[in-house]
């Protein structure tokens, strides 16, 4: 089915360690994003990306790095996690024109917990 | 940034319609108004959107004040499926993209 595919799922890191979180999206959107959702709140976007080779700072970006290296793919990368980094991940994508009359398309997340 | 204001929790019977409000007082005329849905450990999900006319979608209907500064979201006969935390977000441009900006949402409880 087409949508969007974050990897992995779940992970546990240790404080320091690094890691990578993989969105892939099928619909030929230009626009793609990242949240973070800690428990009892909204999302709040990490990053964003208007399109290949190009990212841009959201409302919560420190101790986060991207890359948007083919049109499809949206990489989230932690360089040394930190506790306060425990959240569940979401990645988005949309279209670059009218974008209001399509909406934006969610993965199911992935449930980080560093320790 | 324009903000949206949301009753926390909203609690409906099955088989009932369920109207869950959403409060834009600040909205600026290019403001989308966007209602998603997120399930339980679910990514959200997109419901219905408009900009001044009510609109109406397969899976709800959206209700807008004339003056914009309020919306109201519109659930036609709720199911226990439709329990949810239900956004309503205003699109915005930050020049270079438009951005979903998240409150807290309303839980919807529904009653079987």
């Amino acid at each position: 089915n087409a949508g969007v595919t974050q990897t992995p799922k779940f992970r546990v890191l240790k404080t320091g360690q690094s890691m990578t979180l993989l969105c892939a999206q099928d619909m030929n959107h230009e626009y793609m994003y990242w949240y973070r959702q800690d428990p009892g709140m909204g999302l709040r976007l990490i990053h964003y990306s208007v399109g290949e080779g190009t990212t841009a700072k959201g409302e919560v970006p420190d101790g986060y790095n991207v890359s948007r290296l083919k049109k499809q793919n949206f990489l989230l990368g932690l360089e040394s996690a930190a506790p306060s980094q425990t959240s569940v991940y979401f990645c988005a994508s949309s279209y670059h024109r009218d974008t209001a009359n399509y909406g934006y398309t969610f993965g199911s997340g992935t449930r980080l917990t560093v320790v | 940034d324009a903000k949206t204001t949301q009753p926390n929790s909203m609690e409906s019977n099955e088989e009932e319609p369920v109207h869950l409000p959403c409060n834009h007082s600040t909205i600026s005329g290019t403001d989308y108004i966007h209602w998603y849905r997120q399930l339980p450990s679910q990514g959200p999900e997109y419901v219905i959107h408009g900009l001044t006319s009510n609109v109406n979608n397969r899976m709800a209907s959206l209700a807008i004040a004339e003056d914009r500064k309020s919306s109201t979201l519109i659930l036609h006969r709720a199911t226990l499926r439709d329990a949810a935390v239900y956004y309503c977000i205003l699109l915005w441009d930050s020049g270079s993209a438009r951005q979903l900006t998240f409150g807290s949402g309303t839980q919807l409880t529904v009653l079987p």
